[in-house]
């Protein structure tokens, strides 16, 4: 079945540190990726998405490159800030109903 | 409006108490979501609403009763909860017919069951 695998983390980092938080997929056939951010005590928020192979998605400073040969959507952010402080889910859609998520990263950013 | 919302933001609540959460939208999505989330794990699947029908109920116990009023409404109503049932609870929306999926989320209502 399909799944995603991402970093759990916690992933602690200095203020304008380089980030990347790992994630890969297992899917049958040709998915649509996602990162969703969730700020402490709020819902998810879509922060970036790919709809197939080689496209990258960026948003806010983040981006991540959907790779197919390597089943791979890793982002990344050049400079984080304390306000990118949160949990981060990598998820997969095959355009039926269900968004399968990962388990989450969490991260700290500290000043 | 690219907004899910939902009301109450917080619920408490005793386990012979019967309540209802709520979420509307007005982005013209034709597909709803209830998901369910316990503290550190990512959000489970619940029911699915696919134009106001119910698509998908993920085993869901029965002391959790999705309704789709209209196609901008959809609530859930509790009844019997146990203290497990205590977790967040998110609604979210996407369009129908779309490859990607694009699900938006509301802000959640925080339950705990007594």
């Amino acid at each position: 079945g399909n799944s995603v695998t991402q970093m759990e983390g916690p992933v602690t980092l200095s203020e304008e540190a380089f980030l990347t938080i790992n994630c890969t997929y297992t899917a049958t056939g040709y998915p649509s990726l996602f990162w969703y951010v969730q700020y402490p005590g709020e819902g998810l928020q879509l922060l970036l998405k790919a709809t197939k192979a080689d496209d990258k998605g960026s948003n806010k400073g983040f981006e991540a490159t959907y790779r197919k040969e390597t089943t791979s959507f890793h982002l990344e952010k050049g400079s984080v800030q304390v306000s990118d402080s949160a949990v981060y889910f990598c998820a997969l859609s095959e355009g039926d109903d269900k968004i399968i998520f990962g388990k989450g990263t969490r991260l700290h950013i500290l000043p | 409006d690219t907004e899910v919302t939902q009301t109450p933001k917080h619920l408490v609540m005793g386990m012979t108490n019967k309540k209802s959460l709520k979420c509307e939208q007005h982005m013209g999505h034709r597909a709803m979501y209830w998901y369910k989330q316990k503290a550190k794990k990512p959000p489970e699947l619940m029911f699915v609403y696919s134009y106001e029908k119910l698509s998908i109920n993920e085993s869901v116990p029965s002391r959790f009763s999705p309704e789709c009023p209209n196609s901008s409404l959809l609530n859930l109503h509790l009844h019997a909860l146990q203290p497990e049932d205590s977790a967040l609870y998110l609604c979210a929306s996407s369009k129908r017919g779309e490859l990607d999926n694009e699900q938006f989320f509301g802000p959640g209502t925080r339950l705990t069951v007594l």
